[in-house]
């Protein structure tokens, strides 16, 4: 079965630190990964995807993330972290079977303060 | 539109009534999704389209629920005799690929937030 955990409600971090927000996910077939952000009261965006290739990627706002195959981890990163990444933000993946479905985690708080 | 519309973005249902909620995906997006996000919860799947075509909706909960998208543009989720469980925010989202196809990200719209009293 496919599946994403977010093992971390809550991240906090201060503002020009790094940032980590975890990502483990299980899925038959080939891992595609997705990160999406969401605003208060706003729908979620597209952040940056895993399809193939690199297992560094580089995505918007200055977020990468870094897919591991021997741990199954998708790990969302920023070197320097803005007040402003303060959101809501679910780690995703499609089904290897059917690409109609993209499973998400339950979302991981982060709180960047000044 | 640049993005995908929902409405309402509030509805107030009480219980045992019929809803009813509109999504206008972005242009030319062959690929057309509903899904359910619970409070605190991340977004679960209802249903899926390729253009008009209902290609899967094993994630709708029950016969209550009730999605068409009839000229493979606008869609409505209709929900009926609308229970407590039902509050939820209902996320549209698009893309312009299809099953089968290149590997593309969702874009979300806003979403609507039902809370059935």
């Amino acid at each position: 079965a496919q599946s994403v955990a977010q093992p971390e409600d809550q991240v906090n971090v201060a503002e020009g630190n790094p940032l980590t927000v975890k990502c483990t996910y299980s899925v038959s077939g080939n891992p595609y990964l997705f990160w999406y952000v969401q605003y208060p009261n706003r729908g979620l965006q597209f952040l940056l995807k895993y399809i193939t290739g690199d297992n560094l990627v580089k995505g918007s706002y200055g977020f990468e993330a870094e897919f591991n195959k021997s741990q199954t981890s998708f790990h969302l990163k920023k070197p320097s972290a803005l007040v402003s990444d303060s959101a809501l933000y679910f780690c995703a993946v499609r089904d290897g079977n059917n690409f109609n479905k993209f499973y998400f985690g339950s979302g991981t708080k982060l709180n960047v303060k000044p | 539109g640049a993005g995908v519309s929902q409405s309402p973005r509030y509805k107030v249902a009480k219980r045992g009534q019929d809803v009813a909620l509109r999504c206008d995906p972005i242009s030319g997006h062959v690929s057309l999704f509903w899904y359910q996000q619970a409070l605190g919860q991340g977004p679960e799947f209802l249903t899926y389209f390729q253009n008009e075509a209902q290609l899967d909706k094993s994630g709708l909960p029950s016969d209550r629920f009730f999605a068409e998208r009839p000229e493979g543009s606008v869609s409505t989720l209709k929900i009926q005799r609308t229970q407590q469980e039902d509050s939820a925010v209902y996320l549209c989202a698009s893309s312009l690929v299809f099953s089968g196809g290149p590997i593309g990200e969702l874009f979300f719209g806003e979403g609507s937030r039902l809370t059935v009293l």
